[in-house]
């Protein structure tokens, strides 16, 4: 079955630009989650959606970063204003819910922001 | 709060060498530890995965762990590196609600012919 994909595979925008990072998760996982991998480090948590609502965003660095999940699917990952710092690759990962126990997270393979 | 720690940054090993890649983590509860490997332009792919029970864990392409509690360790293995684990590895912990994953900074694998 397919798995995790993302949209665009690269991102290429100036400073102070919108851009929307598209994630679409695995059917039927009501988990979704968004990470962040800078140059050299191991990807970072931002947010953690179950179905429709963001359960968990305290990983979103501050109020330019904001994701969606409005029918509990796909989800948009939104950044305002970016900055050079937003440059990095980031990945969607979804997993079968609700987290009663752990559930395999699966992995897409990111969208490379870079900002200029 | 958890926290991961990848001492190597970088590993060179000879083609059919043995491999490992240590990980030490803080956490305050019984862990949910992981590997991970990235390979260029790939996602990241589980290897394996310690719950509890048995210490030494298999995985996928002929990877093993061991989960030592007293070290607060879960270092990966390879008995003989083969040309395609070239490649980044992360370890990770999960959270006790077991929703959101944190990584170690990664080791970077290079394996010479």
């Amino acid at each position: 079955g397919a798995g995790v994909s993302q949209t665009p595979s690269n991102k290429v925008t100036e400073k102070g630009k919108y851009v929307e990072l598209r994630c679409d998760p695995i059917s039927g996982h009501t988990a979704l989650y968004w990470y962040r991998q800078s140059l050299g480090q191991g990807p970072e948590f931002l947010i953690y959606f179950q179905g429709t609502g963001a359960a968990d965003d305290s990983g979103l660095p501050n109020d330019r970063f904001f994701a969606v999940r409005p029918e509990g699917s796909v989800s948009t990952l939104k950044i305002q204003r970016t900055e050079r710092g937003d440059s990095a690759v980031y990945l969607c990962a979804s997993s079968l819910g609700p987290e009663s126990s752990y559930n395999e997270q699966f992995f897409g393979p990111g969208t490379r922001l870079t900002v200029l | 709060a958890q926290s991961v720690t990848q001492p190597d940054i970088h590993i060179t090993v000879s083609e059919g060498a043995s491999l490992e890649l240590r990980c030490n983590y803080s956490y305050g509860a019984t862990p949910y530890l992981f590997w991970y490997v990235q390979s260029p332009g790939q996602g990241l792919q589980l290897l394996l995965k310690y719950f509890s029970g048995d210490t030494l864990v298999q995985g996928i392409k002929g990877f093993e762990a061991e989960f030592k509690r007293s070290q607060s360790s879960f270092n990966l293995r390879k008995p003989s590196v083969h040309w395609s684990d070239a490649a980044e590895y992360f370890c990770a912990v999960v959270t006790a609600a077991g929703n959101k994953l944190t990584f170690g900074g990664g080791t970077r694998v290079l394996v010479k012919p």
